[in-house]
């Protein structure tokens, strides 16, 4: 129950193409999903978070989609480039407990040029 | 303004040895998380510090691991006798908010890959 389940474990896109990543969950009681951006030897970058009292969030490129009924939420970048490059982890929080995050298992995406 | 910082980016060790992995939190942040990273995998939660106190330590795999945060601000993980199964990036990650607040965002470090000969 305490598992963030997320697709496609690899992406290749064209540039300015439209990468979609999922991510599902079963624990209703998480309140809090980030996106993370993680370069090779880097460690994970915030992007973008939402919580399950909003069904979109648009921040730049990024988009998160959220379905609190089918307990899913995705992430969305529009006009991707090749510095897009990563990979990507969704998350999952609860915020009255200690907050700490159950990652997804990531996705490669590659944007080719 | 410097982030999260790690040390040693690297350590090789031999089964069996002791290591130590440091963290330096943002300065001021009250929170303080440790996550093991597999490769190929998604971070996964190792212990939890609020100042001084360790208030969840769930992820810790065995007694072999051991963290601490004696004045609210640096952290060490500690891994007793080493085996190859430890090998995997320590990820440290630092919050200003305190369990129970409604933001949860935390900030990362760039972590230590830590390789078990």
């Amino acid at each position: 129950q305490q598992q963030v389940k997320q697709s496609p474990q690899s992406l290749i896109v064209q540039k300015g193409g439209i990468p979609i990543i999922n991510c599902a969950y079963e624990n209703t009681a998480f309140d809090y999903f980030p996106w993370y951006q993680q370069f090779p030897g880097k460690g994970p970058a915030l992007l973008i978070a939402i919580r399950p009292d909003v069904s979109e969030k648009k921040e730049g490129r990024f988009t998160i989609s959220f379905n609190k009924s089918a307990k899913q939420f995705s992430l969305h970048i529009m006009d991707s480039q090749p510095g897009d490059s990563a990979t990507y982890f969704c998350a999952a929080s609860v915020s009255s407990g200690t907050y700490k995050y159950i990652f997804g298992t990531g996705t490669r995406l590659k944007v080719l040029a | 303004g410097a982030g999260v910082s790690q040390s040693p980016r690297y350590k090789v060790a031999k089964r069996g040895q002791d290591v130590a992995l440091r963290c330096d939190p943002i300065s001021g942040h009250v929170s303080l998380f440790w996550y093991q990273q597999a490769l190929g995998q998604g971070p996964e939660f190792l212990t939890y510090f609020q100042n001084e106190a360790q208030l969840d330590k769930s992820g810790l795999p065995s007694d072999r691991f051991f963290a601490e945060r004696p004045e609210g601000s640096v952290s060490t993980l500690k891994i007793q006798r080493t085996q190859k199964e430890d090998s995997a990036v320590y990820l440290c990650a630092s919050s200003p908010y305190s369990s129970g607040s409604s933001y949860n965002e935390q900030f990362f470090g760039p972590g230590t890959r830590l390789t078990v000969l």
